[in-house]
This record gives structure tokens, C-alpha cells and sequence, in this order.
């Protein structure tokens, strides 16, 4: 059985600093690409970072480039997002999500249940 | 980006009765090179992560309802929920996976009316 499940999250200041974790398990982790989603209380879906099997590459939103870096330990089977820089509006419960086939340009059909991520004074 | 639009914002329909939601994306998520659309549906339930209903737009996902189905192609799709179950009752999102990055419509929530 497929499972995500997320941890690190809390409650931060402005411009400081967060590394939220996701270990996986049930499935041949390193074989497939990863994501980071995040939802705003009340709001939608916003995609934030992504990375490959092999972690040789990395991509992230416009809205968290420079800010964000998402990595791998695929000896470990988890998924890590480095925050920094944080601001209010990075507020939002944040998913790791599993890629559904073996390429990026695909979406994704396993979602951990979250952890939250507050950034406030 | 590719904006996805949805409508309506909001929908109340009754037990039994059909759902419709659509989905306009700013630009074709069809792939001429598979003729494939890069479109998934997803349902989400308070408290709980999203869950993938629908993908390539009309392919449902394992364990799926045969009551949800999917159409559309290029730049306009659809998910219709054939007779309205009380464990529907969700917010509903279409996803473009055509590029990076991937992008949501603004969601669909469906009550009972």
C-alpha cells in the first residue's frame, strides 16, 4: 500500500526558515518523480516544486523560486522541502504528492494527508 | 502559465440527479505527438487531500465510480457525475499537466440541493 506522510510543519516568522519532510513508502521510491502541492486555508490547489527519480532535477513555481529547494534521499525514501525566506502568503497546508507514470509531464494519483505550514509574527 | 477556468463556481444538485462541471484551459493541453490530453479531474473532501478521479481527461482512475466520467479535448472539458451519490458532495478540480507548471482551476463545490 501507497503511503506519503509529511512532517516538520508549524508556526514560523516572517523571513525565516522551514524544512518540511515526506516519507514514502509502498512503492519503488526512486523510480518516480515527486511533487509539492500547497493549499492555502480556504483556497485552492497551487503546485510548488518538483523533482526527478533520480533527483538530478529540480523545478519550482515562479512564486517560491530562489526561495524553496526540494530534494531527495532516496536511500531514506523521502522527500524534503527546504523553505527560506518565508512570507504570510506562503501560509498553506503543504502535500507531497506521487507522480502517476514514469515521466514529469504526468499527474499525480497518490497525495500524503498534509502538514501546515504557518508563517506569522 | 495555462489558466484553467472552471464553472460553475458553485453547483447544488439533487440525489440521483446528474452533475456537470467544466473546465476551459487558456491554451490546447492536447499533444498532437499522442493525441493525448494532459487533463485530470480531482475530488476533494473536507479535511482530506485531493483525489484523482480522472486522467489523459476520460480515463478513470483505478477504484474509481463508473458514475464519474470525463470528455472534452484541446481546450474544453467536463466531469459528469452521472446520478448524484451523498459521499459526492466534495469540491471538484480539473488540472493541466501539459506544462510546467502544472496548474488547478479554482474548484467546483458540489452540494446537495
Amino acid at each position: 500500500e501507497v503511503q506519503l506522510v509529511e512532517s516538520g510543519g508549524g508556526l514560523v516568522q516572517p523571513g525565516g526558515s522551514l524544512r518540511i519532510s515526506c516519507e514514502a513508502s509502498g512503492f519503488p521510491f526512486s523510480n518516480y518523480d515527486m511533487s509539492w502541492v500547497r493549499q492555502a486555508p480556504g483556497k485552492g490547489l497551487e503546485w510548488v516544486s518538483g523533482i526527478s527519480g533520480s533527483g538530478g532535477s529540480t523545478y519550482h513555481a515562479d512564486s517560491v523560486k530562489g526561495r524553496f529547494t526540494i530534494s531527495r534521499d532516496n536511500s531514506r525514501n523521502t522527500l524534503y522541502l527546504q523553505m527560506n525566506s518565508l512570507r504570510a502568503e506562503d501560509t498553506a497546508i503543504y502535500y507531497c504528492a506521487k507522480h502517476l507514470f514514469l515521466e514529469w509531464l504526468t499527474t499525480f494519483d497518490y497525495w500524503g494527508q498534509g502538514t501546515l505550514v504557518t508563517v506569522s509574527s | 502559465d495555462i489558466v484553467m477556468t472552471q464553472s460553475p463556481d458553485s453547483l447544488a444538485v439533487s440525489l440521483g440527479e446528474r452533475a456537470t462541471i467544466n473546465c476551459k484551459s487558456s491554451q490546447s493541453v492536447l499533444y498532437r505527438s499522442n493525441n493525448k490530453n494532459y487533463l485530470a479531474w480531482y475530488q476533494q473532501k473536507p479535511g482530506q487531500p485531493p483525489k484523482l478521479l480522472i486522467y489523459w481527461a476520460s480515463t478513470r482512475e483505478s477504484g474509481v465510480p463508473d458514475r464519474f466520467s470525463g470528455s472534452g479535448s484541446g481546450t474544453d472539458f467536463t466531469l459528469t457525475i452521472s446520478s448524484l451519490q451523498a459521499e459526492d458532495v466534495a469540491v471538484y478540480y480539473c488540472q493541466q499537466y501539459y506544462n510546467t507548471p502544472c496548474t488547478f482551476g479554482q474548484g467546483t463545490k458540489l452540494e446537495i440541493k
